[in-house]
């Protein structure tokens, strides 16, 4: 069954460091999505991508962040200079269009020191 | 105010006892989704439903539009169903990206 897979499983960085977490999402799906999960709170939406381009953008994504899709299979959130609080659980999900089912990455864990 | 209220916050029922869990949102939505998250991190699908009700196995969801409320039961329970429980919708005019509740922890004691 397909699935949507996300490396590394755990990142660890220094503050003010840049981070690319991966993501290959569903093949023939066509909306990614990040979200983040800080410990003990709930998930927040990050940030949607349609056809080559970001779709929607919460608050929370601001300058620091950004979203590649550079070959077609990956998904990539990179972040610029990393802050103590972007500490979280970061999931990547796709969804195809036409079901509106999301499925989810296994999360990568990032931790900030 | 949080767009979308899951109540109650924990649960902790013996093995078999009929469980109930519910979610009360504050936004036009095109579709409300309940997912299960393990407690290694990982995020599953259990329904995406937009009107009536869904069944799958011993798990059942129910939406009233009208009420802006949904429930998702969970029949016969099982230590294994132990897990945080989240109620997420999607709202009017987005590309279906989710306003997450904050989740119903369970717990199922054998």
């Amino acid at each position: 069954e397909p699935e949507v897979t996300q490396t590394p499983s755990h990142q660890v960085t220094q503050m003010g460091q840049e981070v690319i977490l991966r993501c290959v999402p569903i093949s023939n799906h066509l909306y990614f999505y990040w979200y983040r999960q800080i410990l003990g709170q709930k998930v927040e939406f990050l940030v949607s991508f349609y056809n080559n381009e970001i779709s929607e953008k919460s608050e929370i994504f601001d300058d620091q962040f950004s979203v590649e899709r550079p070959d077609g299979s990956n998904f990539t959130l990179k972040i610029r200079s990393t802050k103590l609080e972007d500490s979280a659980m970061y999931f990547c999900a796709s969804n195809s269009g036409y079901y509106n089912e999301q499925f989810f990455g296994p999360g990568t864990r990032l931790t900030v020191l | 105010k949080n767009e979308v209220e899951q109540s109650p916050q924990n649960l902790t029922a013996q093995e078999g006892e009929f469980i109930t869990i519910n979610c009360s949102y504050s936004v036009g939505i095109s579709a409300l989704h309940w997912l299960q998250q393990h407690p290694g991190g990982g995020i599953v699908s259990l329904f995406m439903l937009s009107s009536g009700k869904k069944k799958h196995g011993r798990l059942i969801a129910t939406i009233n539009i009208q009420e802006k409320h949904s429930s998702l039961h969970i029949t016969a329970s099982h230590p294994r169903d132990s897990a945080v429980y989240i109620c997420a919708v999607e709202g009017m005019d987005s590309n279906y990206q989710l306003i997450w509740g904050a989740g119903t922890k369970l717990i199922i004691k054998p």
